[in-house]
């Protein structure tokens, strides 16, 4: 099963700050099959970024996704209000699909 | 609108089962490969399940936690996903969302809740 690990597990900043967050494979996972979600309290998971890059339909622009092999990351500039909230990557390369363990982002 | 709404949640047994369906509106369901994803209270999201569209075979897959209990199905005639949830756990107590796709979970449903306690 690949692992994945997410770095900080809370992010504490203020609006207008920019943030990033890590997720780390433990084995190289192809960048096709990497995704980032977003989830607020009550609400099931949002995609933001699929393929490692590309912005989902409607996300803005200040989220942004790179990496490849065993390490991405997802940054988010100029922080709005809607955007505290928990971040999560995923990979479906390999049965089990598998989550991070998440990254909250809090207000400061 | 492109939409999922499951259903079937409820308080169960350890040891019992449970059926949940998900109705899918919006899209050519049967060009999708679909998955069921759950939720523990407070906790991130598990992956259970993946059936691969019809033009796939519908070949599936599941965690080795749920595989021999849970069953993955799909009716492209009705728009439907399922899970049969037999010999039901207290650890299975979770939100159960309906997801289309694969390499982009991108439509999610609202979920189940399901319950297993005595």
């Amino acid at each position: 099963e690949i692992v994945l690990t997410q770095s900080p597990g809370t992010l504490s900043l203020s609006p207008g700050e920019s943030a990033t967050l890590s997720c780390r494979a433990s084995r190289s996972v192809h960048s096709d099959y990497l995704a980032w979600y977003q989830q607020k309290p009550g609400q099931p998971p949002r995609l933001l970024i699929y393929g490692a890059s590309s912005r989902a339909t409607g996300i803005p622009d200040r989220f942004s996704g790179s990496g490849s092999g065993t390490d991405f990351t997802l940054s988010i500039s100029r922080l709005e209000p809607e955007d505290f909230a928990v971040y999560y990557c995923q990979q479906d390369d390999y049965s089990p699909f598998t989550f991070g363990p998440g990254t909250k982002v809090d207000i400061k | 609108e492109v939409r999922l709404v499951e259903s079937g949640g409820g308080l169960v047994q350890p040891g019992g089962s449970l059926t949940l369906s998900c109705a899918a509106s919006g899209f050519t369901f049967s060009n999708y490969d679909m998955n069921w994803v759950r939720q523990a209270p407070g906790k991130g999201p598990e992956w259970l399940s993946h059936i691969k569209s019809d033009k796939s075979d519908s070949v599936k897959y599941y965690r080795d936690s749920v595989k021999g209990r849970f069953t993955v199905s799909r009716d492209s005639a009705e728009n439907s996903l399922y899970l049969q949830m037999n010999s039901l756990r207290v650890e299975d107590t979770a939100v159960y969302y309906c997801v289309r796709g694969r390499r982009s979970f991108d439509i999610w449903g609202q979920g189940t809740m399901v319950t297993v306690s005595s």
